[in-house]
């Protein structure tokens, strides 16, 4: 059974950079896409971008200046960047795996973490 | 604002059936699968169904999805107290490359 688990810091002061790692368990890296997701308090969910296992990434274009996607193969790990977030970026982060044969969908989530931008 | 549009409640009484719509466009919904999540709070979305109509392995037969052009709906019946969570479709966006959702739905079962 593919496990995912977010980690990071559930604290960004407004301005700076949010920084957060998916690590993958039971399963490989390779041969998936991998996604980001948010779901800010009360509200619904909004897809923030993919990174292939090969490195290619697409992003939302309403957040595409700000974010950064990677991945370490060797490490089953995957990151997300946001620079200069404000309160609006306040929400849960979730990490999944995109599962592309044809259509895509995302199979399996993280638990999410919570993340609050404040000074 | 949601790219998929759903109503944001439904209910319904123990042994029912209860339907949920979506509804999207022709880059969506209108040449994409639709996919269904079911969310309890503080937990993560799980993929209800898949392709349309497709249940995983683990999910009830009371669950159905079904799509006619550019809307969708996912179908409860025999209702129980443990269906009560939050709905959300989703679907392949042409435009985005990448997936949209609708703004979810909360089922309560009186």
């Amino acid at each position: 059974q593919v496990q995912l688990q977010e980690s990071g810091p559930r604290l960004v002061k407004p301005s700076e950079t949010l920084s957060l790692t998916c690590t993958v368990s039971g399963g490989s890296i390779s041969n998936y896409y991998w996604s980001w997701i948010r779901q800010p308090p009360g509200k619904g969910l909004e897809w923030i971008g993919y990174i292939s296992y090969s490195g290619t990434t697409n992003y939302n274009p309403s957040l595409k200046s700000r974010v950064t996607m990677s991945l370490h193969t060797s490490m089953s790990q995957f990151y997300l960047r946001l620079r200069s977030v404000t309160a609006a970026d306040t929400a849960v982060y979730y990490c999944a795996r995109q599962n592309c044969g044809g259509d895509c969908y995302l199979d399996y989530w993280g638990q999410g973490i919570l993340v609050t931008v404040s000074s | 604002q949601s790219v998929l549009t759903q109503p944001p409640s439904a209910s319904g009484t123990p042994g029912q059936r209860v339907t949920i719509s979506c509804s999207g466009s022709s880059s969506n919904i209108g040449s994409n699968y639709v996919y269904w999540y079911q969310q309890f709070p503080g937990t993560a979305p799980k993929l209800l169904i898949y392709r349309n109509n497709q249940r995983p392995s683990g999910v009830p037969d009371r669950f159905s999805g079904s799509k006619s052009g550019t809307s969708a709906s996912l179908a409860i019946s025999g209702l129980r107290s443990e269906d009560e969570a939050d709905y959300y479709c989703a679907a392949w966006d042409d435009s985005l490359s990448g997936p949209v959702f609708g703004g979810g739905t909360k089922l309560t079962v009186l």
